[in-house]
């Protein structure tokens, strides 16, 4: 399976600042994504990462809050942008190695964001 | 909401003992997929079954799945306290995209 790693592991960030996270995985996918999860919540997909092309938002979340890039197969990065508290969990990048339905999802160590 | 319901929300068992998690969807399965999440760190893909398999074993781990009833377990048997963790189970949607359920908090003591 892949190895992902996301950098930075954790942050805290000040009210309307922006923070980028960056994933890298360590061989080629098929498939990126980035994953929200708010405190003591599961997990919601925020988009799917396009390489070459625009992110694949999913209700409810929007590119200017959430820029994303993909500009090869092995890297990706999540912007939050104009962060409040409300923005404060952990952002996770998980990347997918094959193709088909059944094929699993890897997750990397997350970002764990606070804002003050 | 399509978010999966797993239950029990949390569960505290002994050294020893087996520990059992539920999932259901509203949604169609086409796979079960099992994860671990320890302290609120990344997740660890555990097991995936597939929708024409109706259980599956890996070391101490036994998940079942019914589609019929868009449900699934996951039976951990001898737990260790290196166990203690977040366990979410996921379908996905359109191909790639993950549904995650809802969680449950294992705490397994010494």
């Amino acid at each position: 399976s892949a190895v992902i790693s996301q950098k930075p592991s954790r942050d805290i960030c000040q009210r309307g600042t922006s923070l980028t996270i960056q994933c890298q995985v360590d061989s080629q996918v098929t498939m990126m994504f980035w994953y929200r999860q708010q405190p003591g919540q599961s997990l919601t997909l925020i988009a799917t990462a396009n390489q070459g092309s625009e992110a694949t938002y999913e209700s409810g979340f929007v590119i200017d809050k959430f820029p994303i890039s993909r500009p090869n197969l092995t890297f990706s990065t999540l912007t939050v942008s104009n962060m409040s508290p409300e923005d404060s969990s952990i952002y996770l990048c998980s990347a997918k190695t094959g193709t088909g339905i059944n094929q699993p999802q890897h997750f990397g160590d997350g970002t764990r964001l606070s804002i003050l | 909401s399509q978010q999966g319901e797993e239950d029990p929300q949390a569960l505290s068992i002994q050294e020893g003992e087996n520990a059992t998690m539920n999932c259901s969807y509203k949604t169609s399965i086409n796979n079960l997929q099992w994860y671990r999440q320890n302290s609120g760190r990344g997740l660890v893909h555990l097991i995936l079954i597939r929708s024409n398999e109706r259980e599956k074993h890996s070391g101490r781990l036994r998940v079942t799945l019914d589609t019929s009833k868009k449900s699934s377990s996951l039976l951990i048997t001898a737990s260790r306290a290196a166990d203690t963790a977040s366990y979410f189970c996921a379908t996905p949607y359109n191909t790639d995209k993950l549904i995650f359920g809802t969680g449950t908090r294992l705490q397994v003591f010494p």
